[in-house]
């Protein structure tokens, strides 16, 4: 079974902080997602990496840096959290090939900013 | 513009019956992916059902089917004989190619005893 692991359930943390949240998957996906959840928003994307040390931005990457530095680890960064970062973050990965597009996701961090 | 709409917040089903959620999508592009997941409140995403432009039937996976209307570009899951299990929220999303799928806001559903 493929397995993405996030490092933290739940998290709270100040304003103005560094926030690392990290993600692991363990089988040998090239793509790997970052998504944050918010109630009637559903998910939106904020970055993801094709391949280790390459990333795009999604939808809304403002106020977040990622970092993809082995295949198998893709982690989120808030360089300076804010209020309106509180949220559920997702990662998922992804095999490559036509045929994938079921992403596997992580059981999701639960931020608080306060 | 792409888009996924799922236009109920919430419904109520009653045990064993079955429930329709509904989800519309906008795209221009021939070829996509339309999926559902399950979120129980222990916030694990959970994949149910893939349904590809092109193909012919409706999916099925046990008791869930994707009620594919491409004309009305429509793709309703349909959940037969409800569990309280089920209990979950419901996303619609989609995929055209590349890296991108994006969801729907969701559907949350209660099975009632």
């Amino acid at each position: 079974d493929v397995k993405v692991t996030q490092s933290s359930r739940y998290l709270v943390k100040r304003t103005g902080e560094k926030v690392f949240l990290e993600c692991v998957q363990d089988m040998d996906h090239e793509n790997m997602f970052w998504y944050r959840q918010d109630p009637g928003l559903g998910l939106r994307l904020i970055y993801f990496s094709y391949d280790v040390k390459m990333k795009e931005k999604g939808d809304i990457p403002e106020g977040y840096s990622v970092s993809r530095e082995k295949k198998e680890r893709f982690s989120l960064i808030l360089e300076s959290a804010s209020t309106n970062q509180t949220s559920m973050y997702l990662c998922a990965s992804l095999p490559s090939g036509l045929e994938s597009y079921e992403q596997y996701f992580g059981p999701g961090t639960r931020l608080t900013v306060t | 513009a792409q888009k996924i709409t799922q236009t109920q917040p919430g419904m109520f089903v009653q045990e064993k019956e079955a429930v329709t959620l509904d989800c519309t999508y906008d795209t221009s592009d021939p070829s996509y992916g339309l999926f559902w997941y399950k979120q129980p409140s222990s916030g694990e995403m959970i994949f149910l059902i893939y349904q590809g432009s092109y193909d012919q039937q409706n999916a099925t996976e046990g008791r869930y089917s994707l009620n594919f209307q491409k004309a009305r570009k429509s793709a309703n899951l349909v959940i037969s004989a409800s569990q309280l299990g089920d209990s979950a929220m419901y996303f619609c999303a989609m995929n055209t190619g590349g890296f991108k799928t994006i969801f729907g806001a969701g559907t949350r559903l209660f099975v009632k005893a």
